[in-house]
């Protein structure tokens, strides 16, 4: 089983709709955790950090974090074509220092 | 703020050949994390640098080898490349009390 999970996509939504985007991740003891965003060809960009449980928003981005289910999730309201990239969970920890460990990444497609 | 910067851009290889990828850290960053990330996959932890000492190491052979320097600034060196090595190589820079970190835009490696 990976450390973290996503489903690959790619999802599609229409201008203007919410993109709800999650992980799964299989170690409790995790307990930061963040948010990329990568467009093609370049490097990913940090959206959001949590730290352990609860809600965190900034400006149209709203990041949750469930440590009972082991799930972490990620809503875009307001979506824009701009917003159209990869999106990259992570957790941050683990034996090798502050390694970051990624899932696949999701792929976002907003249709104008 | 000068952010990561990351040189190369593009490299082109053949197998059995040595790379150096060089990377600069965002001002006020003492840490440097190296990760590969092949097409359609999530970056991979190779290892971090703390004021100039390796601060952990993913799952990668001993050819996979780096520096950080006293200005923070650092090498990701890969001897005898493989074709698997082709791949984006990120660097990410940080401070140990920061939990985000900020990636560069990528060395693209294609080993032929």
């Amino acid at each position: 089983q990976k450390e973290v999970e996503q489903d690959p996509g790619p999802l599609s939504v229409p201008e203007g709709a919410i993109v709800s985007l999650n992980c799964t991740y299989s170690n409790s003891a995790f307990q930061y955790f963040m948010w990329y965003r990568q467009y093609s060809r370049k490097g990913p960009e940090l959206l959001m950090y949590t730290y352990s449980s609860g809600n965190k928003e900034d400006g149209r981005f709203t990041a949750q974090v469930d440590k009972s289910s082991k799930y972490i999730s990620l809503f875009i309201r307001d979506s824009q074509p701009s917003d159209s990239a990869t999106y990259l969970c992570a957790h941050r920890g683990g034996a090798a220092g502050n390694k970051l460990t990624f899932g696949g990444g999701t792929r976002v497609l907003v249709k104008p | 703020e000068t952010g990561v910067t990351q040189s190369p851009t593009h490299l082109i290889k053949t197998r059995g050949q040595q790379v150096t990828l060089r990377c600069s850290s965002q001002s006020g960053h003492n840490t440097v994390s190296w990760y590969q990330q092949a097409l359609g996959q999530g970056p991979q932890f190779i290892f971090q640098y703390y004021r100039e000492e390796e601060n952990g190491r993913g799952n990668f052979p001993p050819r996979f080898s780096g520096l950080q320097f006293p200005n923070y600034s650092s090498e990701l060196n890969v001897n005898a490349l493989e074709l698997d090595d082709s791949a984006l190589y990120l660097c990410a820079s940080s401070s140990l009390a920061d939990t985000g970190q900020y990636f560069g835009p990528g060395t693209r490696l294609t080993v032929l």
